[in-house]
């Protein structure tokens, strides 16, 4: 199994420019989403996705949107980039929670996509 | 909102010694799950040790364990004679427990990270 897949991995922007961040996963999770993570912050939920056509906002959503037209593609598009846009973004999926969490229910992480915005 | 906070932004230890990593949250809810993750140069996110709140027993896995307090709100990790492929940023994230109706599903809240270094 590839995982989760994440293209690119690095890419430089011009502010104002749009794009696209790739997301795929061949394990059939329901349950899908973007993070970016930036030095003392953390990892920060920007959006996720329960199901194919089902997506919500999470802490920092503004300038980011998500559509989750098949189970298996969750795409970031960033509409004209900002220098603040500036990250290391990460795409997870996981299972539908059970009662218990398990392997089977924790998130697996993509590699990551670094993106510069001069 | 949950909170998470990581208060040691670096931490260092010999390779063989022991470390203790610190993490606190803040929540309202009683059943949850607490994670840890390495994140190495290479970027990758990788688990390292989950607790499920209802369970009192701490989780260990190998040279990790957890001291999880739940009345202090505080869930710690130790490495045991640690080693240079140790060295790494580590993250512990706190999730709600799933519950009809629940806004929070799922998610997962970060704290900001501790940077071990092990050194030879």
């Amino acid at each position: 199994n590839a995982g989760v897949t994440q293209t690119p991995k690095f890419q430089v922007l011009k502010t104002g420019q749009s794009m696209t961040l790739q997301c795929a996963q061949d394990m059939n999770h329901e349950y899908m989403s973007w993070y970016r993570q930036d030095p003392g912050m953390g990892l920060r939920l920007i959006h996720y996705s329960v199901g194919a056509g089902i997506t919500d906002q999470g802490e920092v959503p503004n300038g980011y949107n998500v559509s989750r037209s098949t189970t298996e593609d969750f795409p970031l598009r960033l509409l004209s980039a900002a220098p603040s846009q500036t990250s290391v973004y990460f795409c997870a999926s996981r299972r539908k929670s059970g009662q218990t969490v398990s392997g089977a229910n924790v998130l697996t992480f993509g590699a990551g996509s670094r993106l510069t915005v001069l | 909102a949950q909170t998470v906070t990581q208060s040691q932004p670096e931490m260092s230890v010999q390779e063989a010694e022991t470390v203790t990593l610190s993490c606190t949250y803040d929540t309202s809810e009683s059943d949850y799950y607490l994670f840890w993750y390495k994140q190495p140069p290479s970027r990758q996110m990788i688990l390292v040790i989950r607790q499920e709140a209802y369970k009192q027993q701490n989780a260990t896995e190998n040279r990790f364990s957890v001291n999880f307090q739940k009345a202090a709100k505080s869930f710690s990790l130790k490495i045991s004679d640690s080693q240079l492929g140790d060295a790494a940023m580590y993250f512990c994230a706190y999730r709600s427990a799933p519950h009809a109706g629940g806004t929070s599903y799922g998610k997962l809240t970060f704290g900001q990270g501790t940077i071990l270094t092990v050194h030879p």
